[in-house]
């Protein structure tokens, strides 16, 4: 079965410090890899995707995203948070045959103090 | 977001009536998609469609239905609601290549009593 694991709920980082936020996968093939974000009362938003070639992808907000075949992972970072960066990120894969879905983690609420 | 709109925004109502909820889009995508989002849990699909005349269950279709009018709508009906379908719902598009990303509409938030 396709699944996306956050081992991580909660993400606490001090502004100005780097940020991760972690994402595993378990689907078949080579899928494509996805974040979002959630502002509060929104609805999601597009970040950044890896689709092919460099494993360092970047996206919207500063935010880039590193692709680890071997580990299945493609945590996101960002190298200086700020407090505005604080909402709910979602990792999201798509299968690369058929892409006939979307498959969501569980969601990681990162808060940047001050 | 507001090439994908969803109405209404927030919803009270009571155990086994019957509810609606309206999603359309400006985005000429061919493929639409109704989630929900539960603390804890993240965002389930319950349904999505490729076009007006095709229609597939998702992950948590029990006690949903869905209606796709035209290109540009998608409905989420609950027949009788329960209180487990107080949820945030989402409603989502995508094009029909596996690269793209999905857009997102603005969430409505229901709560069944």
């Amino acid at each position: 079965a396709q699944s996306v694991a956050q081992p991580e709920d909660q993400v606490n980082v001090a502004e100005g410090n780097p940020l991760t936020v972690k994402c595993t996968y378990s689907v078949s093939g080579n899928p494509y890899l996805f974040w979002y974000v959630q502002y509060p009362n929104r609805g999601l938003q597009f970040l950044l995707k890896y689709i092919t070639g460099d494993n360092l992808v970047k996206g919207s907000y500063g935010f880039e995203a590193e692709f680890n075949k071997s580990q299945t992972s493609f945590h996101l970072k960002k190298p200086s948070a700020l407090v505005s960066d604080s909402a709910l990120y979602f990792c999201a894969v798509r299968e690369r045959n058929t892409g006939n879905q979307f498959y969501f983690g569980t969601g990681t609420s990162l808060t940047v103090i001050p | 977001d507001a090439d994908v709109t969803q109405t209404p925004r927030n919803r009270i109502t009571k155990t086994g009536k019957r509810i609606m909820l309206e999603c359309s889009q400006t985005k000429g995508h061919d493929r639409m998609y109704w989630y929900r989002q539960d603390p804890g849990l993240g965002l389930r699909l319950i349904y999505y469609s490729f076009d007006v005349k095709d229609i597939n269950k998702g992950e948590i279709s029990d006690g949903y239905s869905v209606s796709r009018q035209a290109q540009a709508k998608f409905s989420l009906s609950l027949e009788s609601a329960i209180p487990n379908q107080t949820a945030l719902y989402f409603c989502a598009t995508t094009e029909g290549f596996s690269t793209d990303t999905q857009y997102f509409g603005p969430g409505t938030r229901l709560t069944v009593l």
